[in-house]
């Protein structure tokens, strides 16, 4: 129940495509949902977040589509670029008190590689 | 800037030594940071959650009286690898939350621990 399972593995595409990752979570009690964006030998980076009581949030480049009926959300990358290429990870929490505060779930990310 | 600093970025010990690994939340006061860990290739898996001026609460399957957590102020905790084996080799990364304003997760640049 605990699970956010990411989807795909790795994606390939090229300057100024739209690579799109997905992740879906089966806990109801979760109301949080970060992107980050990891590169080698770094932490993660936040990317961008959503609460479940939007369907869309846009942040420059990356938009976050959010179906909470279906339980999933997903991560598009407007124009991609060379410097895009990292590795990305969906994540989940509860963030209303409790001792699950904070306490994320990671997807099992995705390597993206953007070619120029 | 950076919210949360990390140190040392890398280290590499002797197995059946310790090794401490800092955390500081650089921008607020944070009564909570928690720690993660990667493995090459792999996701982020949370280890404990480090409670300021009380005990960590650890994971499923973490040995606590071998990642020892201690958070002594607002603004530092620190995880201390006890008897380091080569399986312990991983990446340590902490994060603090902005729980008053954002409740976003911040993370730290991470610390590569190496056991001989």
């Amino acid at each position: 129940q605990q699970q956010v399972k990411q989807s795909p593995q790795s994606l390939i595409v090229q300057k100024g495509g739209i690579p799109i990752i997905n992740c879906a979570y089966e806990n109801t009690a979760f109301d949080y949902f970060p992107w980050y964006q990891q590169f080698p030998g770094k932490g993660p980076a936040l990317l961008i977040a959503i609460r479940p009581d939007v369907s869309e949030k846009k942040e420059g480049r990356f938009t976050i589509s959010f179906n909470k009926s279906a339980k999933q959300f997903s991560l598009h990358i407007m124009d991609s670029q060379p410097g895009d290429s990292a590795t990305y990870f969906c994540a989940a929490s509860i963030s209303a008190g409790g001792t699950s505060y904070g306490k994320l779930t990671f997807g099992q990310g995705t390597i993206l590689t953007v070619h120029p | 800037g950076a919210v949360v600093s990390q140190h040392p970025s890398r280290v590499i010990c002797k197995s059946g030594t310790s090794v401490k690994i800092e955390c500081r939340s650089l921008d607020f006061q944070a009564t909570t940071m928690f720690w993660y860990r990667q493995f090459p290739k792999q996701s982020l898996m949370l280890m404990a959650t480090s409670n300021e001026g009380s005990k960590a609460t650890y994971e499923q399957g973490v040995e606590k009286d071998k990642f020892l957590i201690n958070h002594a102020s607002l603004t530092l905790s620190t995880l201390t690898v006890t008897s380091a084996h080569p399986e312990d080799s991983s990446f340590y990364i902490c994060s603090v939350s902005d729980r008053v304003m954002t409740g976003e997760l911040f993370f730290g640049e991470g610390s590569r621990l190496t056991v001989l």
